[in-house]
């Protein structure tokens, strides 16, 4: 049973470009989050989606930020025209949420690079 | 505003020291908190506490909720330099559809 996939790994983006970052949650889980994670930070959440639906995007910021995760494929978390402000690890955590049990699994994150 | 606080922020041990690890929170609705161990990459969940006073174990590794004074402790005894990590600390509540809030993290360096 594979875990979460993260890919890339790693994506350098210049100033001005677009960034996709993909998420594939573990077989089974139908909720996906991401997290930002800066250098000497915790996690901050960004965004909760179930198949085809934003549950809370209170985290994610209002311009150039969008998430997806479509009936069929991975999640998506999309950057436009990204800035050096943007470089962070993002992660992507999985779960089932069943009832009051909301364990997340992660992947092993992508790290955003911008030029 | 909800919040999640870990201390210390970082600790340097040496091998065979225990250590705990702390977390408090200030939040309406609690459902749960959970520990993650983050080394390189990506986390990976030690504990879920629910209930206060309840300990969860796991090897070397202890934790336990206290819900009136809002916090829990991660106990490590005999330290090993494979604990080296960052212990994320998180709560997840009830009426935030899903969102966990995570603290900054304790970066806990154990030296041979």
């Amino acid at each position: 049973n594979a875990g979460v996939m993260q890919n890339p790994r790693h994506l350098v983006r210049r100033r001005g470009q677009e960034a996709r970052l993909r998420c594939s949650p573990m077989k089974g889980h139908s909720h996906v989050y991401w997290y930002r994670q800066l250098p000497e930070e915790g996690l901050k959440f960004m965004v909760y989606l179930q198949k085809e639906n934003i549950i809370d995007e209170s985290g994610m910021p209002k311009e150039r930020f969008s998430a997806e995760f479509p009936k069929e494929g991975p999640s998506i978390l999309r950057i436009q025209q990204v800035v050096r402000g943007d470089s962070a690890a993002y992660f992507c955590a999985s779960s089932r949420r069943v009832l009051r049990k909301n364990i997340q699994y992660f992947g092993a994150g992508t790290r955003l690079s911008v030029l | 505003e909800d919040k999640v606080v870990q201390s210390p922020l970082s600790l340097v041990v040496h091998e065979g020291d225990t250590v705990t690890l702390n977390c408090s929170y200030e939040v309406t609705n609690f459902r749960s908190l959970l520990w993650y161990k983050q080394e390189k990459k990506a986390p990976t969940f030690l504990f879920m506490l629910t209930s206060s006073g309840i300990e969860k174990k796991s090897g070397r590794l202890s934790s336990i909720l206290d819900k009136k004074e809002l916090s829990s402790i991660l106990n490590i005894t005999a330290t090993q330099t494979g604990d080296s990590a960052i212990y994320l600390c998180a709560v997840d509540w009830s009426t935030n559809a899903g969102k966990s809030t995570f603290g900054d993290g304790t970066t806990l360096t154990v030296k041979p």
